[in-house]
């Protein structure tokens, strides 16, 4: 099993529906959980980032932390194209210092 | 702030030869973790450095090697070089405290070819 799973898509959706990407951790002792915005030929960028259980909402971005569920989710409202991207989950180990990314998750708006 | 800055951006190097990469953290950021992406491995963690203090690495071989400076600037060499080292290096830089591991920014990453 993976540390850190992601469904590689493509998810595909159209402009200014919601798209949920979902991620699933192994450690159960893991405290940070990070979402990663990765375009084509760019470095990751750093969307979302929730360390409590529930909902954190910015903007049209939402991550939701289920720990007894070891799930983390990212919604992302009335999607546009340029959202177009590959979204990489990540999660610290237990004692921190070392982040375990996903896979990440291929998504395509279509306009 | 500036960002996360990364030296070389590009890199062709040959089989046997060693290559340092450079990374210069945000200001005031003191941990630095570098990664090495593939197309195929996606990103694979390297190893973080706070203080000038190795505090994990991941599961590479000892070719793989770094160090930070008392700036916070830190370099990573790769000694012996493989095809198979071909690959984007990132860095990324943490406000992270001695306790705790927060968000990271990246770098734009070198881009290394080994032919």
């Amino acid at each position: 099993q993976k540390e850190v799973e992601q469904n590689s898509g493509p998810l595909s959706v159209p402009e200014g529906a919601i798209a949920s990407l979902n991620c699933t951790y192994s450690d159960r002792g893991s405290q940070s959980f990070f979402w990663y915005r990765q375009y084509s030929g760019k470095s990751p960028e750093l969307i979302m980032f929730i360390y409590s259980n529930g909902d954190k909402e910015d903007g049209r971005f939402t991550a939701q932390l289920n720990k007894a569920s070891q799930y983390v989710s990212l919604l992302i409202r009335d999607s546009q194209p340029s959202d177009s991207a590959t979204y990489l989950c990540a999660v610290t180990t237990t004692g921190g210092f070392k982040t375990i990314f996903g896979a990440g998750t291929r998504l395509f708006v279509k306009a | 702030k500036a960002g996360v800055t990364q030296t070389p951006r590009y890199l062709i190097k040959t089989r046997g030869q060693q290559v340092t990469l450079s990374c210069s953290p945000i200001s005031g950021h003191r941990s630095v973790s570098w990664y090495q992406q593939t197309p195929g491995q996606g990103l694979q963690f390297l190893f973080e450095y706070f203080s000038e203090t190795q505090r994990n690495k991941g599961n590479f071989p000892g070719r793989f090697s770094g160090r930070q400076f008392s700036n916070s600037r830190s370099e990573m060499n790769v000694s012996t070089l493989e095809l198979g080292d071909s690959a984007l290096y990132l860095c990324a830089s943490s406000p992270t405290k001695i306790a705790g591991f927060y968000e990271q920014y990246f770098g734009p990453g070198t881009r290394l070819t080994v032919t």
